[in-house]
């Protein structure tokens, strides 16, 4: 079945450091990719998406490419700040189904000032 | 706009109790979702009511989870009895229709805490 597969965490960076996420997936047919983040106390926020191939999601100087040859969608950031500390999740919706969203495990992120 | 909202954040209860969580969609949102993550894990996918019908429940663990959506506006997820098993955090999403009938960007609630003992 489809599935989604995410670095292990906790990622732990100095302030500026760059950020790398990696994320691949498998699922048949052309699936929407999606990062969602988890900020401490609040709910899961859409971060970025693409839904076709070659297609890059951006927002708040975060950025991911939806690679269909290597079947990825990693998470990159230039430079880290301390309020960029959350659970990021990768995740991709199944074309077919056009419903449900299937989740990678997540990735704990901490930024040191 | 308010966002999705859940009700209670956090739930205590000891093994055999009954436990209701409930969801308020974004005014208007179709579609509505349930999902929970528990031990730290991946979150998976529940069910998915479109209206107040079930359009997909094949990620309902077993017959002690109730989920309803009367009248296609708030939802509740009922675990009769719960066990320890269920702890996790219980989130609820909505969307819009898309294109071609297609859900859109699903949108998160805050997640409900259950904690069984």
């Amino acid at each position: 079945g489809n599935s989604v597969t995410q670095m292990e965490g906790p990622v732990t960076l100095s302030e500026e450091a760059f950020l790398t996420i990696n994320c691949t997936y498998t699922a048949t047919g052309y699936p929407s990719l999606f990062w969602y983040v988890q900020y401490p106390g609040e709910g899961l926020q859409l971060l970025l998406k693409a839904t076709k191939a070659d297609d890059k999601g951006s927002n708040k100087g975060f950025e991911a490419t939806y690679r269909k040859e290597t079947t990825s969608f990693h998470l990159e950031k230039g430079s880290v700040q301390v309020s960029d500390s959350a659970v990021y999740f990768c995740a991709l919706r199944e074309y077919s189904s056009a419903s449900k969203i299937i989740f990678g495990s997540g990735t704990r992120l901490s930024i040191r000032p | 706009e308010a966002g999705v909202t859940q009700f209670p954040s956090h739930s205590v209860i000891e093994k055999g109790q009954t436990v209701t969580l409930r969801c308020d969609p974004i005014s208007g949102h179709d579609n509505l979702y349930w999902y929970r993550r528990v031990m730290g894990k991946e979150i998976k996918f529940l069910l998915h009511f479109v209206k107040e019908s079930k359009q997909d429940e094949s990620g309902m663990p077993n017959n002690r989870f109730l989920a309803e959506r009367t009248g296609g506006t708030y939802s509740t997820l009922k675990v009769q009895p719960a066990e320890l098993e269920d702890s996790g955090v219980y989130f609820c999403a909505s969307s819009q229709p898309g294109l071609a009938g297609g859900a859109d960007t699903q949108y998160f609630g805050p997640g409900t805490r259950l904690t069984v003992l």
